[in-house]
């Protein structure tokens, strides 16, 4: 296991379209994030799970978008009828956190999405 | 909102001169305070990182200055090299988890 690894890497979509995108953190890693980041910014937090609960989504996370994490292992961000403004890079990270023992948050390639 | 503030967007810099990009930031929650580096294509890497206990960290070139009482942070790259053009990003973080990211500078090393 080299790190965070995350697929697509590209993906073009026609508007109204609905896609998916996985990640699949580094083994062992109790937490997962999932960020966006749009050219020029820096990536901006959507959503985090702990092992495989949902503990935070943010306001930016519309009710198109949807995420999981079965299993606590992989995980699959969901955005429903693709608007041209989902254009984005999606960033997944993912590190260990239990007790007093946490490591840095590692990040996967991205996959950039393009909404045509 | 942006919770951290980044300057400058962008920068040149000869070979060998001295790289500098500040932060600053409001929550005084914030607790960790890394700094990523990003080329083209590719996720942000962790290059350094300080807790507000230290006021200066240095691994190698890259060195971050912390003033916990200005809620300000910088990071030097002494001796730039050309393989550090890059997007630099700061950002922070409460309890070790969700970070807020700076907008990221843009360093461009000139040989």
């Amino acid at each position: 296991d080299t790190g965070v690894s995350q697929d697509p890497r590209h993906k073009i979509t026609k508007r109204g379209q609905n896609v998916t995108f996985r990640c699949d953190p580094i083994s062992e890693h109790n937490r997962l994030y999932w960020y966006r980041q749009t050219l020029g910014q820096g990536p901006e937090f959507l959503t985090y799970f702990q092992n495989e609960a949902q503990l935070e989504k943010s306001r930016l996370l519309s009710d198109r978008f949807s995420a999981e994490r079965p299993k606590g292992s992989f995980s699959t961000l969901e955005i429903q009828r693709t608007e041209q403004g989902d254009s984005a890079m999606y960033l997944c990270a993912s590190s260990f956190k239990y007790g007093g023992e946490n490591t840095e948050a590692f990040f996967g390639q991205g996959t950039r999405l393009t909404v045509v | 909102q942006q919770q951290v503030k980044q300057s400058p967007q962008s920068l040149i810099v000869q070979k060998g001169g001295i790289s500098i990009i500040n932060c600053a930031y409001e929550n005084t929650a914030f607790d960790y305070f890394p700094w990523y580096q990003q080329f083209p294509g590719k996720g942000p890497a962790l290059l350094i990182a300080i807790r507000p206990d230290v006021s200066e960290k240095k691994e190698g070139r890259f060195t971050i200055s912390f003033n916990k009482s200005a809620k300000q942070f910088s990071l030097h790259i002494m001796d730039s090299q050309p393989g550090d053009s890059a997007t630099y990003f700061c950002a922070a973080s409460e309890n070790d988890y969700k970070l807020s990211f700076g907008a990221g500078t843009t360093v461009t090393v000139r040989a």
